[in-house]
């Protein structure tokens, strides 16, 4: 069974930094990984998706990688701004279904 | 296309009540996907359909819940004799699922997902 995780569970940063997310998963036979944005009593919102052939992929200020061989996927965010604050989730799709970790709750702050 | 669409968003019931979700995937997608999700928690898989086709349920799906994709369109989710414990936000989400060669692709498309509160 695939298990994912994502570290931390929590950040706070001022405005204005990059920052890294961390999303980690047990079986790397992936489809493709998919990265969302959740605001609070919402939905998930699409940010980027990642083919298990791809390294990489970008999306204006956000970029995403993957190493299939080390079962790790980051979430690079440029320039945070306070309107980035919201919790980060990270899906990776096997077994016909997308497997998630808990999130990060990014606090961006003015 | 609007996006994969959930009604209601907030639903409050009594304790052994049944209650029924709505699902309206994208169009063209032929995959639908329910997920349930705590607070804290990331989502939880419960079930998904291949077109008409329910192909897989967890073990979370209790005997209680049952879940339709009638003509491979919308989907309904039922709960049966409501409990404290199903208190939770319900995610529909859908997906283009294609077979290529060197992998498969399936990108989901989240709704706002509907908040049930058992009382």
């Amino acid at each position: 069974k695939q298990e994912v995780t994502q570290i931390p569970a929590a950040l706070s940063v001022p405005e204005g930094e990059n920052l890294v997310l961390n999303c980690s998963f047990t079986d790397s036979a992936i489809y493709n990984l998919q990265w969302f944005r959740q605001d609070p009593g919402k939905g998930l919102t699409s940010l980027l998706l990642i083919q298990s052939s791809q390294r990489e992929q970008t999306s204006g200020r956000l970029n995403a990688s993957l190493d299939k061989s080390s079962g790790r996927s980051t979430l690079y965010i440029a320039a945070s701004q306070p309107g980035d604050s919201a919790t980060y989730l990270c899906a990776a799709y096997n077994f016909n279904k997308f497997y998630f970790g808990s999130g990060t709750k990014l606090n961006v702050k003015p | 296309d609007t996006g994969v669409s959930q009604d209601p968003r907030h639903k409050i019931t009594k304790r052994g009540q049944n209650v029924t979700f709505r699902c309206d995937p994208i169009s063209e997608h032929n995959r639908l996907y329910w997920y349930r999700q705590t607070l804290g928690q990331g989502p939880e898989f419960l079930t998904y359909f291949q077109n008409e086709a329910q192909l897989e349920k967890s073990r979370l799906l209790s005997d209680r819940f049952s879940a339709e994709r009638p003509k491979g369109s919308f989907s309904t989710l039922e709960i049966q004799r409501t409990e404290q414990g199903d208190s939770a936000m319900y995610l529909c989400a859908s997906s283009l699922h294609q077979m290529k060669i060197g992998g498969s692709r399936s990108e989901a498309f989240f709704g706002q997902g509907t908040r049930l509160t058992v009382v």
